[in-house]
């Protein structure tokens, strides 16, 4: 039983680049969620979903997109990439109902020069 | 939490002692709260949840205490160890929008021996 799992760890990319961040997870949650980390704040949340084919914004949406065509999967795309995007992103995922907490991948670092 | 930009509070605590840590949360609507611990290089990992309908929560070496009327949580650790050395994080949300944690800050911990 992995848990969540993010892939890669680490990436560089150049301004204007596009790639996707990987999360699988293989717990059969219906939950997924997308968060970015920056240093000194909390974890924001950028998209979420509740079930294969159902997605919606978080809070920091903006130059971010996602799809759920499995329940396992929830890819991250960065279309047009920015400084503003260097950070590390947290993919989560969790039963959708109570007493069922978030559960995190390890993170994938990314920086954009 | 309230955000205080690139430098978490840091609570330093002797190992064997008991650690408080506390959080402030915004919303008077979230009705459930979550605290993270997370280490460097790593994602948050759970510790203890409480739903609103309760005040105290009690798990291996932790305690979560949670007052509504000033809109205040806390985590109290028994017999710090080295190991808890890490930042840890309160999260907030209402059921009715299930996943839509909003972080605090984070408080670093740093256990001395």
């Amino acid at each position: 039983n992995a848990g969540v799992t993010q892939t890669p760890k680490f990436q560089v990319l150049k301004t204007g680049q596009s790639m996707t961040l990987q999360c699988a997870q293989d717990m059969n949650h219906e939950y997924m969620s997308w968060y970015r980390q920056d240093p000194g704040m909390g974890l924001r949340l950028i998209h979420y979903s509740v079930g294969a084919g159902i997605t919606d914004q978080g809070e920091v949406p903006n130059g971010y997109n996602v799809s759920r065509s499995t329940t396992e999967d929830f890819p991250l795309r960065l279309l047009s990439a920015a400084p503003s995007q260097t950070s590390v992103y947290f993919c989560a995922s969790s039963y959708e109902r109570e007493g069922s907490p978030l559960h995190f991948g390890n993170g994938t670092r990314l920086t954009v020069t | 939490g309230e955000s205080v930009g690139l430098h978490l509070p840091t609570l330093s605590v002797q190992e064997g002692d008991n650690s408080i840590i506390n959080c402030a949360y915004s919303n008077s609507a979230s009705d459930y709260f979550i605290w993270y611990k997370q280490e460097s290089g790593k994602g948050p990992q759970f510790i203890i949840d409480i739903r609103s309908n309760m005040d105290k929560r009690q798990g291996q070496r932790v305690t979560v205490l949670l007052n509504k009327t000033v809109k205040h949580l806390s985590l109290q650790i028994a017999a710090t160890q080295p190991g808890d050395s890490a930042v840890y994080f309160c999260a907030e949300m209402t059921t009715d929008s299930w996943g839509k944690l909003q972080f605090g800050a984070g408080t670093q911990v740093v256990v001395t021996p």
